[in-house]
């Protein structure tokens, strides 16, 4: 049982160019997550998914796209990338009534430059 | 969603009760009180929810007032291992999960 797993751990982009984050979780949940974190900020929501083939904007979703195609599967990415999008970014997976906490990936890190 | 406010930075003494306070105000009836804590640069960790009672678990108490417009949380005994980021959040179950700016705690020797 792995929880939540992010792909890859840390990515260096060169302005304009594309890539996507893979989020993956065995635990069988509905709910799946996507966020980024700035340098001593909070984490902003980007985009959601609250079952597969289904996906929602959140607060920040310009510049990243979504999609959920099997269950266990949640990828974020990025057509253009720009220095504004050097983050960390999030993963999480819940069940959908979220009675037990939302459980979260270990991150990754990128720069653009 | 309600807003919450916390404090930005709380300091605590080891082995002392940590005592973290959110503001939610705005809170409607169907919305539950969610308790996470981001330690470093690890993604953040579920603590403790609840609705209208208070709750116990291994790692805190969530006492939440009558009227239900603030809450606390209760790290009952420190220790520097929970130096970290703490965020109130309300939410309808089956909602998405926003967060704020949180609490730093810092938990000295």
């Amino acid at each position: 049982n792995a929880g939540v797993t992010q792909t890859p751990k840390f990515r260096v982009l060169k302005t304009g160019q594309s890539m996507t984050l893979l989020c993956a979780q065995d635990m069988n949940h509905e709910y799946m997550y996507w966020y980024r974190q700035d340098p001593g900020m909070g984490l902003r929501l980007i985009h959601y998914s609250v079952g597969e083939g289904t996906t929602a904007k959140g607060e920040v979703p310009d510049g990243y796209n979504v999609s959920r195609l099997k269950k266990q599967n949640f990828l974020l990415g990025l057509e253009s990338a720009a220095p504004s999008q050097t983050s960390v970014y999030f993963c999480a997976s819940s069940y959908w009534g979220g009675e037990v906490g939302a459980f979260f990936g270990q991150g990754t890190r990128l720069t653009v430059v | 969603d309600a807003k919450t406010t916390q404090p930005t930075s709380m300091d605590c003494a080891e082995g002392r009760a940590a005592n973290l306070p959110c503001n939610h105000s705005t809170i409607s009836g169907n919305e539950y009180v969610y308790w996470y804590r981001q330690i470093h640069s690890q993604g953040p960790q579920y603590i403790i929810h609840g609705l209208k009672n208070n709750e116990t678990n291994e790692m805190a108490s969530l006492i939440i007032t009558e009227d239900r417009k603030s809450s606390t949380l209760i790290l009952p005994h420190a220790t520097l291992r929970d130096t970290a980021v703490y965020y109130c959040i309300v939410r309808v179950l089956a909602d998405k999960l926003i967060f704020g700016t949180g609490t730093r705690l810092q938990v000295f020797p």
